[in-house]
């Protein structure tokens, strides 16, 4: 059974650092392209970032030069290292998998906030 | 600014048949198909629709997608209380040089 599950969001103040984890099982990330998704609070979704299945990484522009993906293939395990966090950033967080996002965690919530 | 356009809000009454649609531009859903995915309150968004018009396992068919130029709908036929959700469109972009995008999410109501 595919199964995604999110953790390290939490509270952090402005141009702090914060790394989400999203743990994997029945199914391989390195195998995937595998992204993270966020929600502002009361708002809609916005695709922050994908690693392909070969390495490649893309950027939405509101995260770019401040937020890296990256997983850990003998983990099984997708990150998002969220660094110069901003109010702006506060969201729940959701790692989904494969270019359909087919399967989605329950989501971490990050709160960047003084 | 999301870079799909799709109504905020729509409506219907149980048994109705409603569309939503989504509208994008060449670099997008000209180029890319389109998937859907509905957001149920307080839950995390489930794939309804991808491929413009696929189904996975377990999605009623009564949710269908189509896709024309750089326009997509998504129908509901036979419309059901449970089916009161946010529901979005999304596409692969192949002008920005980053992940997807998704459209502003439409609310169905059922009346």
């Amino acid at each position: 059974e595919v199964q995604l599950v999110e953790s390290g969001g939490g509270l952090v103040q402005p141009g702090g650092s914060l790394r989400l984890s999203c743990a994997a099982s029945g199914f391989t990330v390195s195998g995937n392209y595998m992204s993270w998704v966020r929600q502002a609070p009361g708002k809609g979704l916005e695709w922050v970032s994908v690693i392909y299945s070969g390495g490649s990484t893309y950027y939405a522009d509101s995260v770019k030069g401040r937020f890296t993906i990256s997983r850990d293939n003998s983990k099984n395990t997708l990150y998002l290292q969220m660094n110069s966090l901003r109010a702006e950033d506060t969201a729940v967080y959701y790692c989904a998998r494969s270019s359909f996002l087919d399967y989605w965690g329950q989501g971490t919530l990050v709160t960047v906030s003084s | 600014q999301s870079v799909l356009t799709q109504p905020p809000s729509a409506s219907g009454t149980p048994g109705q048949r409603v569309t939503i649609s989504c509208s994008g531009s060449s670099s997008n859903i000209g180029s890319n198909t389109v998937n859907w995915y509905q957001q149920l309150p307080g839950t995390a968004p489930k794939l309804l629709i991808y491929s413009n018009n696929q189904r996975p396992s377990g999605v009623p068919d009564r949710f269908s997608g189509s896709k024309s130029g750089t326009s997509a709908s998504l129908a509901i036929s036979g419309l059901q209380s449970e089916d009161e959700a946010d529901y979005y469109c999304a596409a692969w972009d192949d002008s920005l040089n980053g992940p997807g995008v998704f459209g502003g999410g439409t609310k169905l109501t059922v009346l």
